[in-house]
């Protein structure tokens, strides 16, 4: 079965400063993955995705991901915060194969410090 | 990029009244839409797979008698709470799969209902 672990359910990070969002997944076979962002009361909107070309990502707004297979990681990065990337980041893992289903992370509240 | 909408975008009502939330996609045609609820602060849990032209498929535990999804063309979905009650108050949010582009599902900006 797949699953998703996102550890740090709140992060803070001054403006300016590198974020670092986690994303472990668990999979039999190397699955797709995706990063998504949701404000506050609205739906969710994709930064990116890794669907088997290259490991390294890059999204809207900045943001990054890397697709490392030996440590089951797919963490979302940007070098320097902006206060509109205070959000709720969720990470999801689909088969590449068989089925259309995401599984959601429990996601991660960004705050970003002035 | 693709743009799903849904309708309303809050709705309050009576507890015991059927309440039917809207999910459109508008420059797509998507051939597989998802229904997912989300609770404050949590994650988003599926809830149904709707399919143009046939039956949803519904997650473990997911009263079908409770939410009925139908999925009459390749624009709409329609996701009916029957006899609300207060417990079912959440945050609904659809998403949207274009078969053009592939694996990648376009979400919804959510529907928030509270029923009384």
């Amino acid at each position: 079965a797949q699953s998703v672990t996102q550890l740090g359910s709140h992060v803070s990070v001054s403006e300016g400063a590198l974020v670092l969002l986690r994303c472990n997944y668990s999979s039999s076979v190397p699955p797709y993955l995706f990063w998504y962002v949701q404000y506050p009361n609205q739906g969710l909107q994709l930064l990116l995705k890794y669907t088997s070309a290259a490991t390294l990502v890059k999204g809207i707004n900045g943001f990054e991901a890397e697709f490392k297979k030996s440590e089951t990681s797919f963490h979302l990065t940007k070098p320097s915060a902006h206060m509109s990337d205070a959000a709720e980041y969720f990470c999801a893992v689909k088969k590449p194969s068989g089925t259309y289903k995401y599984i959601f992370g429990t996601g991660t509240r960004l705050k970003v410090l002035a | 990029g693709a743009v799903v909408s849904q309708h309303p975008s809050w709705v309050i009502c009576k507890s015991g009244t059927s309440v039917k939330i809207e999910c459109r996609s508008l420059d797509f045609q998507a051939t597989t839409m998802f229904w997912y609820r989300q609770f404050p602060k949590q994650s988003l849990m599926l809830m149904a797979t709707s399919n143009e032209g046939s039956k949803a498929t519904y997650e473990q535990g997911v009263e079908k008698d409770k939410f009925l999804i139908n999925h009459a063309s390749l624009t709409l979905s329609t996701l009916t709470v029957t006899s609300a009650h207060p417990e079912d108050s959440s945050f609904y949010i659809c998403s949207a799969r274009d078969p053009e582009v592939g694996e990648t599902q376009y979400f919804g900006p959510g529907t928030r209902l509270l029923v009384l």
